[in-house]
């Protein structure tokens, strides 16, 4: 069973600029999630996919959008980066029919906007 | 509101002291699950237990154990005979029947020293 995987590892970015990071869900997943973690602090819910269609929205802008696939893959795209959007970006996959809300967390992406 | 209090920042202990990390919530909702992860300095979340709101028992596993009271809305984790490989940051999570997202505590920072 392959776990969840995230690319690239590190990115560094200049403000203005966009950026896209990828996750693969874990095998038998339907449903991923992700959340925005800045040092020091606990990861925040930016969103979650399930089917293709964005199914919740945490507190982000809209220059902060994702897409999922047919493969259940997903990838977030952020617009315009600010300095603050620094952080690590970590994707959740989960099978929504399970019925325990159990997430598997990927590695992460850590982004350095300068 | 749904909300996660980890109101410990840092804790230092000696190795084969007992730690605890205590971590209190608030939902609305009868239905919910509580997470603890693990994230060591690679940065991935590693998941320790799920609890589910209908099932109080506390649980024991090797040297970690739970304590889940809803009376309290608390859901404490104790380390028995700390190791230097217990050094990290640890998440308390909360997860709302229905919908898989979750809301992370701020972190408790646990340093083990030999």
């Amino acid at each position: 069973e392959t776990g969840v995987t995230q690319s690239p590892t590190h990115l560094i970015k200049t403000r203005g600029q966009q950026v896209t990071l990828r996750c693969s869900s874990q095998s038998g997943h339907n449903t991923v999630s992700w959340y925005q973690q800045a040092l020091g602090q606990g990861p925040q819910f930016i969103f979650q996919y399930y089917r293709e269609e964005e199914n919740g929205r945490g507190n982000f802008p809209p220059r902060f959008s994702g897409l999922q696939f047919p493969n259940y893959s997903s990838e977030l795209n952020v617009n315009a980066l600010e300095l603050d959007d620094s952080a690590l970006y970590l994707c959740a996959s989960s099978n929504r029919l399970a019925g325990h809300n159990e997430q598997f967390f990927g590695p992460g992406t850590r982004l350095t906007v300068l | 509101a749904q909300k996660v209090t980890q109101a410990q920042t840092e804790i230092s202990v000696v190795e084969k002291e007992d730690v605890t990390l205590d971590c209190v919530y608030e939902t609305r909702d009868t239905t919910y699950y509580l997470f603890w992860y693990k994230q060591p300095p690679s940065g991935e979340l590693v998941f320790l237990i799920r609890r589910n709101s209908f099932d109080e028992q506390n649980e024991i596993s090797g040297r970690y154990s739970w304590n889940f009271q809803k009376s309290t809305s608390s859901f404490n984790f104790t380390i028995t005979a700390s190791q230097v490989v217990d050094s990290a940051v640890y998440f308390c999570a909360l997860s709302e029947g229905g919908y898989s997202t979750f809301i992370f505590g701020s972190g408790t920072r646990l340093s083990v020293k030999p």
